[in-house]
């Protein structure tokens, strides 16, 4: 079935430091891929997504690369901000069958970082 | 745009005992989804309402479990006989479509004693 499989967490890092989240997939069909975003007591909003191979997705400084061959969507940032601090959530929706239209998220990984 | 609300946003509540959530999708979406998240891991996929119509539902809810959404507007999810398990954070989101964006609500944090 589809799935998400996310780096566990938690990541702790320095205010400016590189961030990379690792996401794999498993799915049939072609998948959209997305991030999603937990703020502290907020709902989950959406980071930014792809919708086919090797497209690109980005916002507020982070970026994401739909990577079929690898069955990847790593989330990356340059430098991180203590508002970064959150928990990303990776997620896939199916394009075909029953489960059309279904969100698979992975488990999230809780950022945090240090001014 | 008032986006998804949810209501209530804490329910405490003893075992046994039934509970309902409502949650109020974005106007004119047709599409509304119920999610659960647990601590420490993502929302997990209950069921969706395509209009009025409940189109799919998890082999997480249970029997105890019913969700409706009459006339296509707002929704509700109800838990009958509460068990301790069933303590978490009930997601509700809203889409124009099955491959729309989802917007999410804030979420009911549900605790059974």
């Amino acid at each position: 079935g589809d799935s998400v499989t996310q780096m566990e967490g938690p990541v702790t890092l320095s205010e400016e430091a590189f961030l990379t989240i690792n996401c794999t997939y498993t799915a049939t069909g072609y998948p959209s891929l997305f991030w999603y975003v937990q703020y502290p007591g907020e709902g989950l909003q959406l980071l930014l997504k792809a919708t086919k191979a090797d497209d690109k997705g980005s916002n507020k400084g982070f970026e994401a690369t739909y990577r079929k061959e690898t069955t990847s969507f790593h989330l990356e940032k340059g430098s991180v901000q203590v508002s970064d601090s959150a928990v990303y959530f990776c997620a896939l929706i199916t394009d075909r069958g029953s489960t059309l239209g279904r969100l698979y998220f992975g488990r999230g990984t809780q950022l945090t970082v240090w001014p | 745009d008032t986006g998804v609300s949810q209501d209530p946003r804490h329910k405490i509540t003893k075992r046994g005992q039934n509970v309902t959530f409502r949650c109020d999708p974005i106007s004119e979406h047709n599409r509304l989804y119920w999610y659960r998240q647990t601590l420490g891991q993502g929302p997990e996929f209950l069921t969706y309402f395509q209009n009025e119509a409940q189109l799919e539902k998890s082999r997480l809810l249970s029997d105890r479990f019913s969700a409706e959404r009459p006339k296509g507007s707002f929704s509700t999810l109800e838990i009958q006989r509460t068990e301790q398990g069933d303590s978490a954070m009930y997601l509700c989101a809203s889409s124009l479509g099955p491959l729309g964006e989802q917007f999410f609500g804030p979420g009911t944090r549900l605790t059974v004693l």
